[in-house]
C-alpha cells in the first residue's frame, strides 16, 4: 500500500534554529512528491513540486530536497512568521488522469521568538 | 485576482439534513478536487472531476455527492447518510496540462449539532 510519512509530528525551534522536517514514501515510481504550508483553519499553500531524485527547490528559509525514498524540507534560520503545519503529499503512478495525491499527517512547526 | 472560493467558511447541520458546501474557481482549471480533513489524518480524497459533467469517486465517497455543471463550480453535498460529517472540508483545482500541483481553498468547517 502506497503511504506516506512525516516526522517529527510536532517540532519547536527557537527563532534562527535551523533544521528539517521529513518525508518518507512507499510509492515506487513517483511522478512527483509536492511540499505545502497550512495555517490554522485555512486551506494548504503551495510550496514546492520535486519529480525526480536530486532535485532541489528553495523559496527564502524553505530548501525542499528529494531522494529515491524521502525527502526534506530544510528551515534556515526560521522565524515566528513560519509557524506552521507543513504538509508533504505524493502523487503515485498508474494514477492516469485523476492525479491523485496522497496525503501525510503533516509537521506541526512553532518558531518561538 | 484568480483563486479558489469555498462558502460558508463555517456551517451547522442537525441530524437528518442534507448540506451543501460551494466551491468555485476562477483560475481556468480543469480538474478539481473534494478533501475532508480529520485531526491527525491526512487529507482524504472525497470525490473529483477532470471535465465538466464528470466526476469520480475517491477513497471515502459514501454519504456524500457532487456536480460538475459548470467547469468553474464543484459543489458537495453532505447527505444525512454520512456517519460522521464534523470535518474541514477542503476543496482544491489543478491546471492538468503539464502541471500537477493542486491549489486549495480556505476550507469549510462543518459542525454536526
Amino acid at each position: 500500500e502506497d503511504q506516506v510519512t512525516q516526522s517529527p509530528e510536532a517540532l519547536r525551534l527557537q527563532e534562527g534554529e535551523s533544521s528539517s522536517l521529513n518525508c518518507s514514501y512507499t510509492v515506487s515510481g513517483l511522478r512527483g512528491l509536492f511540499w505545502y504550508r497550512q495555517d490554522p483553519g485555512k486551506g494548504p499553500e503551495f510550496l514546492f513540486t520535486l519529480y525526480s531524485a536530486g532535485e532541489e527547490k528553495e523559496k527564502e528559509r524553505l530548501k525542499a530536497t528529494l531522494t529515491k525514498k524521502e525527502s526534506f524540507l530544510h528551515i534556515t534560520a526560521p522565524k515566528p512568521e513560519d509557524s506552521a503545519t507543513y504538509l508533504c503529499a505524493v502523487q503515485p503512478p498508474g494514477g492516469g488522469a485523476t492525479n491523485k495525491l496522497i496525503f501525510g499527517t503533516g509537521t506541526l512547526l512553532a518558531v518561538q521568538p | 485576482d484568480g483563486g479558489i472560493t469555498q462558502s460558508p467558511k463555517y456551517l451547522f447541520r442537525k441530524e437528518g439534513q442534507n448540506v451543501t458546501l460551494s466551491c468555485e474557481q476562477n483560475l481556468n482549471h480543469d480538474a478539481m478536487y473534494w478533501y475532508r480533513q480529520d485531526p491527525g489524518q491526512g487529507l482524504r480524497l472525497i470525490y473529483y472531476s477532470q471535465i465538466v459533467n464528470d466526476f469520480q469517486k475517491g477513497d471515502i465517497a459514501e454519504g456524500y455527492s457532487v456536480s460538475r455543471e459548470k467547469k468553474e463550480s464543484f459543489p458537495l453535498t453532505v447527505t444525512s447518510a454520512q456517519k460522521n460529517p464534523t470535518a474541514f472540508y477542503l476543496c482544491a483545482s489543478m491546471n492538468g496540462r503539464g502541471k500537477n500541483e493542486q491549489f486549495f481553498g480556505p476550507g469549510t468547517r462543518l459542525t454536526v449539532l
